[in-house]
């Protein structure tokens, strides 16, 4: 089991709010990922990062933001939630040294009303 | 276009058979393919991971395949159990970037019934 977490698990908020994701990981890796999943569908990558105040945007378009301070801390920010957000995001951690498996997070499903 | 397709979308079987899912891939240059399970609800964890020069892994009753010349991967599961039910998702790794960008399939939906 990766020590990789993800909070809250399920998020039921309303439109307009401004909303945090948290994911941690203990295991010093350097590289992070935020996932977007919708069900039956592959994951896209939102955004990346290579290492502290290293941020990145992914494939697909988001309106979410990344902030990456501390090694083990990448949090994703919506500042205005809305029911096109509703999803499943998925956190990865990766140790960078080219053949590297990202272990994911549990996820955190979100749903905007 | 780099591309992950994986047949079939969903699968059924009874409790103790075998199964086997396929992947192609269109990913150039490519680095490695991993197979991952995910289960409802959760991340999807790493099963097996092949380069190039490797045909053949296992992992417990799990064993992959690749075939680099016509770009297809299957993974073939031996005497399946109710744990066994979950997505598992083909993900192919290209060359082409510092970043080692990752392509996911959409998965195959395995139903294991007792």
């Amino acid at each position: 089991e990766a020590d990789i977490y993800q909070t809250p698990r399920y998020l039921v908020i309303g439109t307009g709010k401004k909303i945090t994701l948290e994911c941690s990981q203990t295991m010093g890796h350097d590289k992070m990922y935020w996932y977007q999943q919708d069900p039956g569908m592959e994951l896209h990558l939102i955004h990346y990062s290579y290492g502290v105040n290293s941020t990145e945007k992914g494939d697909l378009s988001s309106e979410s933001t990344v902030s990456r301070i501390r090694t083990e801390h990448f949090p994703l920010t919506l500042e205005s939630a809305r029911p096109s957000h509703t999803s499943q995001y998925l956190c990865a951690s990766s140790t960078g040294t080219g053949q590297e498996t990202q272990y994911f997070g549990p996820g955190t499903r979100l749903l905007v009303l | 276009k780099n591309q992950v397709e994986q047949s079939p979308q969903s699968l059924i079987i009874l409790e103790g058979k075998n199964c086997t899912l396929q992947c192609n891939y269109t990913v150039s240059p490519f680095s490695n393919l991993r197979w991952y399970k995910q289960d409802t609800g959760r991340g999807p964890v790493s099963l097996t991971i092949m380069t190039f020069s490797e045909n053949t892994k296992s992992n417990g009753r799990y064993t992959a395949t690749l075939d680099a010349d016509t770009k297809q991967s299957s993974l073939h599961i031996t005497a399946s159990q109710l744990s066994d039910s979950a997505s598992y998702i083909c993900v192919v790794s290209d060359r082409g970037s510092t970043l080692g960008r990752l392509y996911f399939g959409r998965g195959t939906q395995l139903t294991v019934w007792p």
